[in-house]
């Protein structure tokens, strides 16, 4: 499973997109980009799932480039209830999920 | 749908006692995984079953710790004894059986403090 590297912080204000990048330089051919948001006392819940080019669906969008080397989680008009942690990881099938560190988003007023 | 159950939320044990962690998947996920985090640490993947076999066990720290998942429905971790370093949240998470797709869904963890 593809080591991941994301920015371990970041803050933005309310109604501002925000977009988090996570590098995964060797990522498998056969595994997808799956993004998963922690809320405290909660376990993760997945957001967004992709393998190239962009993905959107209610919650955010997935910008995925040809060689699947990074990905972009991306956002919109992030409101106070968004702050969470945001973890990216590599995965296939029914496999184990291999979590880091995540980035901690925090939105201010 | 419900979503996956674990019990109890919180457990306060000694060192040297036994608890058992119980969890409910989703109805329908065949795949149910068992994860935990200790203080400071990111989630760690303890084992993976498929219906009621063990998939894969290879994050299972030591032989304290057993899973069992009978009939293939709800799943139980136990560890007996309990040391100090076993403190930390679990987490329960199940799937459905897919060739790509890997959404699985957490539960709400349970947190374990042994003193």
């Amino acid at each position: 499973l593809a080591k991941t590297t994301q920015p371990i912080s970041m803050d933005s204000y309310e109604g501002q997109e925000v977009n988090i990048t996570c590098s995964h330089n060797n990522i498998a051919t056969n595994d997808y980009i799956t993004w998963y948001q922690q809320f405290p006392s909660q376990g993760p819940r997945f957001i967004i799932q992709g393998y190239k080019t962009k993905v959107t669906n209610e919650v955010a969008s997935l910008f995925i480039p040809a060689d699947r080397k990074s990905s972009t989680l991306s956002l919109p008009r992030v409101s106070l209830s968004d702050t969470a942690v945001y973890y990216c990881l590599g995965s296939s099938g029914n496999t184990p999920l291999v979590f880091g560190k995540g980035t901690r988003l925090s939105v201010i007023a | 749908e419900a979503g996956v159950t674990q019990f109890p939320s919180h457990s306060v044990i000694e060192k040297g006692q036994t608890v058992t962690l119980r969890c409910d998947p989703i109805s329908g996920h065949d795949n149910l995984y068992w994860y935990r985090r200790v203080m400071g640490k990111e989630i760690k993947f303890l084992l993976h079953f498929v219906k009621e076999s063990k998939q894969d066990e290879s994050g299972m720290p030591n032989n304290r710790f057993l899973a069992e998942r009978t009939g293939g429905t709800y799943s139980t971790l136990k560890v007996q004894p309990a040391e100090l370093e076993d403190s930390g949240v679990y987490f329960c998470a199940s799937s459905r059986t897919s060739v790509s797709y890997n959404e699985q869904f957490f539960g709400p963890g349970t947190r374990l403090t042994v003193l």
